[in-house]
This record gives C-alpha cells, structure tokens and sequence, in this order.
C-alpha cells in the first residue's frame, strides 16, 4: 500500500458542481493532515488542515477517518479558479516529515 | 513580509556536471526543508534541518547529494556528478518551528533540467 493515496483523476467538472476528493493513508501513527493546493508549475500552499472532528472553510469541508484512514476534501459550488491539483499530505508520525500524495488534478469548465 | 525565495529559477546542465541550489527561508522559520518533484509525481522528502539540531538526510537519494544551512538562515542543496535522473523541480519550504502541525511554506522552486 502506498504511503498516501489520491483518487488518479483528472476531474472535469461544470462551474457550480460539487466535487470529492479521496484519500487513504498507510501510516496508522500519523498525526497531521493536509490538503495543498498546486496551480499549474507553481509550489503547493497550504489549502486546509483536517482535523478528527472535520471541518470547514467557506465551500471547503475537510473529513478525516482515523479508523479507516481516509481524508476527504469536498468543494462545493466549484469555481474556474479552483482549477488546481489538490495534494493529500500527511505527517508521517514524526515531527515534521510530510508525505504527499501524487496530487489529483481538478479542472471547472465555465 | 518576504516568502520563500529561491535561485535560480531554472538551472540547464551538462550530466556529470554539479549544481548548487539556494534557498531563503521566511525570516524567523527554525525550520528548513527540501523536497523533490519530478514530472507527474508527488513530492518526495529530500532533508529537513530544525535549528542548530543534526538535519535529517534520510530523504536523500544518494551521497551526490548534499545540503547546508548557515544557522537559521540560508541553505544550499548541492548535487554532484548530476545524471538525467535527477531532472526534476527542487522546492525548499520553512515552517516556524518544525511542529507536527505547522505549515510549511513553499518556495517556487528551481527546475533543473540534465542533458
């Protein structure tokens, strides 16, 4: 099992959809969780942090599944200028290592 | 304030050849850490350095490679002999203090292209 898992993609999706996003882990140890946002040849940043309880930012709602190990990223109302990869990244159980995902790439078509 | 910066932007060398890649963390950010892109994959640890304290080199793919940091300051990730394989984008990012759930800031990254 890899590291940290992401649905292959790409997504297509209208202006307006609302679009979930997968991800499973393998290190049970693991204490922090992300999703980054990459534009196209640009550096990730930081998009939300998943916490056990879930949560929200505007249209962006974050789940995390400790049992299952899975995280989750629902857009919802999906703009153009979400058009982005969204990279799953995960503390590999010591400090300060993360462990990305190979990103899922999500494209909103006007 | 300033983000991450690093230099060059893009660097074009001749295999066999060595390169030295600069970045310049947030000022106040202990923590400094590279990581390696190649096309269409994610991105893989190369090394972290936390203060004064020993870096962790475990990411790094082999002894061609090699990275310094001046305190808590600048650092460069030299790599020797470069092979085709080493083609990839380099991205440095800092975080305050290298915590379990600190954010780490990217730079934009330097492209290296081996011939």
């Amino acid at each position: 099992r890899k590291e940290v898992e992401q649905d292959p993609g790409p997504f297509n999706v209208p202006e307006g959809a609302t679009v979930a996003f997968n991800c499973t882990y393998s290190n049970s140890a693991s204490q922090s969780f992300f999703w980054y946002r990459q534009d196209c040849r640009k550096e990730p940043k930081l998009l939300m942090s998943v916490y056990s309880s879930g949560n929200e930012d505007g249209r962006f709602t974050a789940q995390l599944n400790r049992a299952s190990q899975y995280i989750s990223l629902l857009i919802r109302d999906s703009k153009l200028s979400d058009s982005a990869t969204y990279l799953c990244v995960v503390n590999g159980g010591s400090n300060y290592k993360l462990t990305f995902g190979k990103g899922t790439l999500l494209t909103v078509n006007p | 304030g300033a983000g991450v910066s690093q230099s060059p932007s893009n660097k074009v060398t001749e295999k066999g050849k060595d390169v030295e890649l600069r970045c310049d963390p947030i000022s106040g950010h202990t923590a400094l850490y590279w990581y390696r892109q190649r096309l269409g994959q994610g991105l893989e640890f190369l090394i972290y350095f936390q203060g004064n304290s020993a870096p962790d080199k475990s990411g790094l793919p082999s002894d061609r490679f090699s990275a310094e940091r001046t305190g808590e300051s600048v650092s460069t990730l030299t790599i020797q002999r470069t092979q085709q394989e080493d083609s990839a984008v380099y991205l440095c990012a800092s975080s305050p203090s290298g915590g379990p759930t600190d954010t780490q800031y990217f730079g934009p990254g330097t492209r290296l292209t081996v011939l």
